[in-house]
C-alpha cells in the first residue's frame, strides 16, 4: 500500500531550539497537508499545497512556523524558535485536491515536546 | 465557515452490538462532502467512509454505514457487529469543493467483551 511518510516519529527538543519535520507525500497526490493535533484544539489545519503551491498558511503563526515543499516529494514543516506551547502531534496528508471523493491519507504522525 | 460537532466524547458498546456515533455539520455550500476517520492508540488517522451531499443512498463500507439526513445537516456513522479492534477515536470531517478537510473533536470508542 502506498503511504505518507513523515520524520522523525518523535521528536524533544529544548524551548528555543529550530524543529524540522520532514513528509514524503504518496506518489501522484498533488495536494498536501499540514495538521497539527492536540487534546485541547483537535485537529487544526496548518498550511497545505497543491502542485507545490502554498494555498493556505493561515493556520500558522507566522512568526515561528514556516512550510515549504521544495519538491513534490517532499514537505517541511519547520518551528523556529520553539515552545512548549508547540508540543502536539503533526500530521502530514496528501490527496488528490480535485476528488471529492477523496479521502487524505494521513502519514503517522511526529510527536513533538518541546521541554 | 465550515463546522463539525461531534457531542459524544466517549461511547461504550459491547462486543458484537451496534453503535452510532454522532456527527452534526455547518455549512453553507451546496456541494460538500463527509468523511469519518479512525484513529487508533496508535495514532494514524485510517479513512474509514464518505458521503458526498448529493450521494441519494447512505454510504456503506463493510461494517460501516453512514446516516445521512441532509435535512437535519447529520452524518452519524454507524459500525455494527462492533469488535474490540473498533476500541479507537473517530473523528466526522467535512470538506466543501477543494477545501480542506475541517474536523470536529472527536468520539472515543471502548467496545466491551
Amino acid at each position: 500500500d502506498a503511504r505518507v511518510t513523515q520524520t522523525p516519529r518523535h521528536k524533544v527538543t529544548e524551548m528555543g531550539q529550530e524543529v524540522t519535520m520532514r513528509c514524503q507525500p504518496i506518489l501522484g497526490h498533488n495536494t498536501v497537508f499540514w495538521y497539527r493535533q492536540t487534546m485541547m484544539q483537535g485537529l487544526e489545519l496548518l498550511a497545505y499545497f497543491r502542485n507545490r503551491a502554498p494555498l493556505d498558511d493561515s493556520g500558522m503563526p507566522k512568526d515561528r512556523f514556516s512550510a515549504e515543499m521544495p519538491d513534490a516529494t517532499l514537505a517541511t514543516l519547520k518551528i523556529q524558535p520553539s515552545e512548549p506551547r508547540d508540543s502536539a502531534v503533526y500530521f502530514c496528508a496528501s490527496g488528490l485536491g480535485d476528488r471529492g471523493a477523496d479521502g487524505y491519507t494521513f502519514g503517522s504522525g511526529t510527536r513533538l515536546t518541546v521541554v | 465557515a465550515q463546522k463539525i460537532t461531534q457531542t459524544q466524547p466517549g461511547m461504550f458498546v459491547q462486543e458484537k452490538e451496534a453503535v452510532t456515533l454522532d456527527c452534526t455539520y455547518d455549512t453553507s455550500d451546496q456541494s460538500y462532502g463527509l468523511f469519518w476517520y479512525k484513529q487508533p492508540s496508535s495514532g494514524e488517522m485510517i479513512f474509514l467512509i464518505y458521503q458526498g451531499s448529493y450521494d441519494e443512498q447512505n454510504a456503506t463500507e463493510g461494517r460501516y454505514s453512514l446516516n445521512f439526513q441532509k435535512a437535519r445537516k447529520s452524518a452519524n456513522l454507524v459500525i455494527s457487529a462492533s469488535q474490540l479492534g473498533d476500541s479507537a477515536m473517530y473523528f466526522c470531517a467535512n470538506r466543501s469543493g477543494n477545501t480542506p478537510l475541517v474536523f470536529g473533536k472527536g468520539t472515543r470508542l471502548s467496545v466491551i467483551a
